[in-house]
């Protein structure tokens, strides 16, 4: 099945910085990778979402790249606020086998922005 | 729009007594919703598949008689947690995605935060 990795596990930027967190994925045939925020005891927020045949997507200070060859995808934050700390969740859509259809999670991220 | 609703928010129950918790698409119809458990400060895992009108499909080491799934309309999936004991205490989490739109965004309910004492 569909194995999601993601890093850093804690993030730690002053206001204004830039923000990026990584993940690889194991199947090749996903073609749907989505970004979540999740804020304590909340569900997952959908912030970002990136599609196999785009490579790039952007809205307003959020943006996310996709390197299928190399099976990764990132999330870029810029001019962070203390409003964006929260756990940030990669995930990929599986495609075959016992994937296919189920949304897979990375580990998260600790966001913490310092005012 | 795309929203999805949970109920509970929490829930607080004794240990060998079952809770039901329901999921709801309030303005979308999901012929599959997604049930997912996340344990403190870790990531969420994928419990089971809620299909309607037919049997839920439980991922490797989810116990099925243990938590019952009903998915009786396009709207509404209900997760049983049947006789609780302390470690099923947890965050448990559906999710879904309108009809026809297997790739589409999944939206996700508030959660319930479940604790068996």
């Amino acid at each position: 099945g569909e194995n999601v990795e993601q890093h850093p596990s804690t993030l730690s930027v002053q206001e204004g910085d830039s923000a990026v967190i990584k993940c690889t994925y194991s199947d090749s045939a996903s073609n749907y990778f989505p970004w979540y925020k999740q804020e304590l005891g909340k569900g997952p927020q959908l912030i970002i979402d990136i599609r196999s045949n785009v490579g790039e997507k952007k809205d307003q200070r959020i943006a996310v790249t996709l390197n299928k060859t190399a099976k990764h995808f990132s999330l870029h934050i810029t001019e962070t606020q203390p409003e964006d700390s929260a756990v940030y969740f990669c995930a990929a859509i599986g495609a075959g086998g016992t994937s296919y259809g189920k949304l897979t999670f990375g580990q998260g991220t600790i966001l913490t922005v310092h005012p | 729009g795309a929203v999805v609703s949970q109920h509970p928010s929490w829930v607080i129950c004794k240990s060998g007594t079952s809770v039901k918790i329901e999921c709801r698409s309030l303005d979308f119809q999901a012929t599959t919703m997604f049930w997912y458990r996340q344990f403190p400060k870790q990531s969420l895992m994928l419990m089971a598949t809620s299909n309607e009108g037919s049997k839920a499909t439980y991922e490797q080491g989810v116990e099925k008689d243990k938590f019952l799934i009903n998915h009786a309309s396009l709207t509404l999936s209900t997760l049983t947690v049947t006789s609780a004991h302390p470690e099923d205490s947890s965050f448990y989490i559906c999710s879904a995605s309108p009809l026809g739109e297997r790739d589409s965004p999944l939206h996700f309910g508030n959660g319930t935060r479940l604790t068996v004492t």
